[in-house]
């Protein structure tokens, strides 16, 4: 069975300064990895996965992150945040099927809160 | 190209009472997935739809019920309410049995009293 954790509850930051949201995942087959963000009271918005390739990828309003399978990681990071980044973060992991769908399996979340 | 929409936004009921949730999927999406978010928790797999038929459940008892129809909307149905089942329910698309990449609803915000 696949599991997430993410390793801080809650992050608190200054504008403009860099961030890490760290996020390790435990499954015995190869995965599927995702970050998505849920502002106050909204759904969740993608903001970028790993399928394969190359493993650094890059997201939506400048986030990106780095698949290290032999650390199980999938950290999410930003050089330069901004206020309006003050959201809460979801790591989640899938494992491809052939003949099933795709489950996402959820983290508890990182609070993210950027101060002026 | 519409996103994925959720209705009701709100709902209140009370315990032992039945409900149901709807969501339209993404145009062009054929899966939907619903998922249950308790507050200040990660969201919960319930189950995945793929041209109308059942594609993978989680760990919800079969009072969570769900059904696609031919547009690929669908609705998630729950008989008799426990006060733990306050939660976000959402709703997600994707294209494809697989449903690789997931696109969320904002949401349908029950509250059981």
């Amino acid at each position: 069975a696949q599991s997430v954790t993410q390793l801080d509850s809650q992050v608190p930051v200054f504008e403009e300064a860099p961030v890490e949201l760290r996020c390790n995942y435990s499954s015995s087959v190869s995965v599927y990895l995702f970050w998505y963000v849920q502002y106050p009271n909204q759904g969740l918005q993608l903001l970028l996965k790993y399928l394969s390739g190359s493993t650094l990828v890059k997201g939506i309003n400048g986030f990106e992150a780095e698949f290290n399978k032999s650390q199980t990681s999938f950290h999410l990071r930003k050089p330069s945040v901004h206020i309006s980044d003050t959201a809460e973060y979801f790591c989640a992991v899938s494992e491809p099927g052939e003949t099933s769908g795709s489950r996402l399996t959820f983290g508890e979340g990182t609070q993210l809160t950027v101060n002026p | 190209e519409t996103g994925v929409t959720q209705s009701p936004t709100h709902l209140i009921k009370t315990r032992g009472q039945q409900v149901t949730l709807r969501c339209s999927s993404q145009s062009g999406h054929n899966t939907v997935s619903w998922y249950q978010q308790a507050l200040g928790q990660g969201p919960q797999f319930i189950f995945q739809y793929y041209r109308e038929e059942e594609n993978g459940r989680g760990n919800f008892p079969p009072r969570f019920s769900g059904l696609q129809f031919p547009n690929y909307s669908s609705e998630l149905n729950v008989n008799a309410l426990e006060l733990d089942d306050s939660a976000l329910y959402l709703c997600a698309s994707s294209l494809g049995r697989r449903a690789e990449t997931q696109y969320f609803g904002p949401g349908t915000r029950l509250l059981v009293l």
